[in-house]
């Protein structure tokens, strides 16, 4: 059964540093890949889709990748600020099915 | 503002109550799923709807039921509610169920089952 590890489960960083959050399959066979953000109380917003033909994709601060020899993502946030404090998942398109991780709660302090 | 609308928020029920969540989309989208988020997990589908007057099972299906009678709605019904089923729901809907469409969600729904 495909599996989503989501690391770390939880971050704390001071404003201004660049971060790198972790999203793995236990079958690396993904074709599409989206990172998602959720606020307190809030539903999900799509940040990046990472389509079967793309390796990468970039949003303003926010570069999102997918090694599919490896079944893993990596959501690149370049100089955070308070703002991008939130809940972010990973979802991946496996067998015609979309695996969610169980998210990282990241906070940035001022 | 276009997007995913669900009803109501916040619900509190007593076990064996039933209860009804409905979930609006007003971008004509063909597909549309009904998920609950517990806390440590993922989220969880519970069952999505391909088109107006079909509906399929998800991964947790069980004591939920729902509809797709019109294209915009999909309802998301409890029988006799549990205190498992204590959960954040979240409608979301796509163009076409392909996994290169981007969801759009609704706000949420948190029950509580007394």
């Amino acid at each position: 059964k495909q599996e989503v590890t989501q690391i770390p489960a939880a971050l704390s960083v001071p404003e201004g540093e660049n971060l790198v959050l972790n999203c793995s399959f236990t079958d690396s066979a993904i074709y599409n890949l989206q990172w998602f953000r959720q606020d307190p109380g809030k539903g999900l917003t799509s940040l990046l889709l990472i389509q079967s033909s793309q390796r990468e994709q970039t949003s303003g601060r926010l570069n999102a990748s997918l090694d599919k020899s490896s079944g893993r993502s990596t959501l690149y946030i370049a100089a955070s600020q308070p703002g991008d404090s939130a809940t972010y998942l990973c979802a991946g398109d496996s067998n015609y099915q979309l695996i969610w991780g169980a998210g990282t709660k990241l906070i940035i302090k001022p | 503002n276009a997007g995913v609308t669900q009803t109501p928020k916040f619900r509190v029920l007593k076990t064996g109550q039933s209860m009804t969540l409905l979930c609006a989309q007003d971008m004509n989208h063909e597909y549309m799923y009904w998920y609950r988020q517990d806390p440590g997990m993922g989220l969880r589908l519970i069952h999505y709807s391909v088109g107006e007057g079909t509906t399929a099972k998800g991964e947790v299906p069980d004591g939920y039921n729902v509809s797709r009678l019109k294209k915009q709605n999909f309802l998301l019904g409890l029988e006799s509610a549990a205190p498992s089923q204590t959960s954040v729901y979240f409608c979301a809907s796509t163009p076409s169920g392909s996994g290169a469409n981007v969801l759009t969600f609704g706000a949420g729904s948190r029950l509580t089952v007394l």
